[in-house]
């Protein structure tokens, strides 16, 4: 248990219906990011967090997906309209703030394995 | 896209060493080399970085080449719970997120 907790872990949802995930990093992270895997593939970055603001998004995420941070605590993962191809892992990390030399661990939690039929 | 090149899959003997090749040819005077693995239906871990000097954690070792084209990650006493996918990953100091490549697949023996 790294401390990330995503909920839920596993998600069945008809095409079409929309989804949200949620994501709590740890307390002390003030950056958090959201990764998708697909099955045999390594993660895919999709856009990340420092504090409240949304710093980076991916060209993957397209305008169905959307992510909030409001609080600059926990965070949300929406997808509208879902495709079968969204069918994936949706991975949540967050990390500390820079100590220098380059350090940027990022802790990972379990995964939403969502699955669009 | 991934701008590192590893094995698909390696194997080892449990107790022994574990020496995982990156290639990073193309990398840049500010880019870290990093390693994560993936234990299976787990998110990624953190192991171990550097910018251009050996380094050596709990975990593992980092060579880097004197040119910064390749590095090796040692695991040193390779156990059953090494079993992972192992991903190799340059991370610019102005970046915050990682790209992953495919990885390699590590099994240790028994």
């Amino acid at each position: 248990d790294t401390g990330v907790s995503q909920d839920p872990r596993h998600k069945i949802t008809k095409r079409g219906q929309n989804v949200t995930f949620r994501c709590d990093p740890i307390s002390e992270h003030n950056r958090l990011y959201w990764y998708r895997q697909t099955l045999g593939q390594g993660p895919e970055f999709l856009t990340y967090f420092q504090n409240e603001a949304q710093l980076e998004k991916s060209r993957l995420l397209s305008d169905r997906f959307s992510a909030e941070r409001p609080k600059g605590s926990f965070s949300t993962l929406e997808i509208q309209r879902t495709e079968q191809g969204d069918s994936a892992m949706y991975l949540c990390a967050s990390s500390a703030p820079d100590p220098g030399q380059g350090y940027n661990e990022q802790f990972f939690g379990p995964g939403t394995r969502l699955t669009v039929l | 896209d991934a701008k590192t090149t590893q094995p698909t899959s390696m194997d080892c003997a449990e107790g022994r060493a574990a020496n995982l090749p990156c290639n990073h040819s193309t990398i840049s005077g500010n880019e870290y080399v990093y390693w994560y693995r993936q234990i299976h239906s787990q998110g990624p871990q953190y192991i171990i970085h550097g910018l251009k000097n050996n380094e050596t954690n709990e975990m593992a070792s980092l060579i880097i080449t004197e040119d910064r084209k390749s590095s090796t990650l040692i695991l040193p006493h390779a156990t059953l719970r090494d079993t992972a996918v192992y991903y190799c990953i340059l991370r610019m100091d102005s970046s915050y997120k990682l790209i992953f490549g495919s990885g390699t697949r590590l099994l240790v023996r028994p």
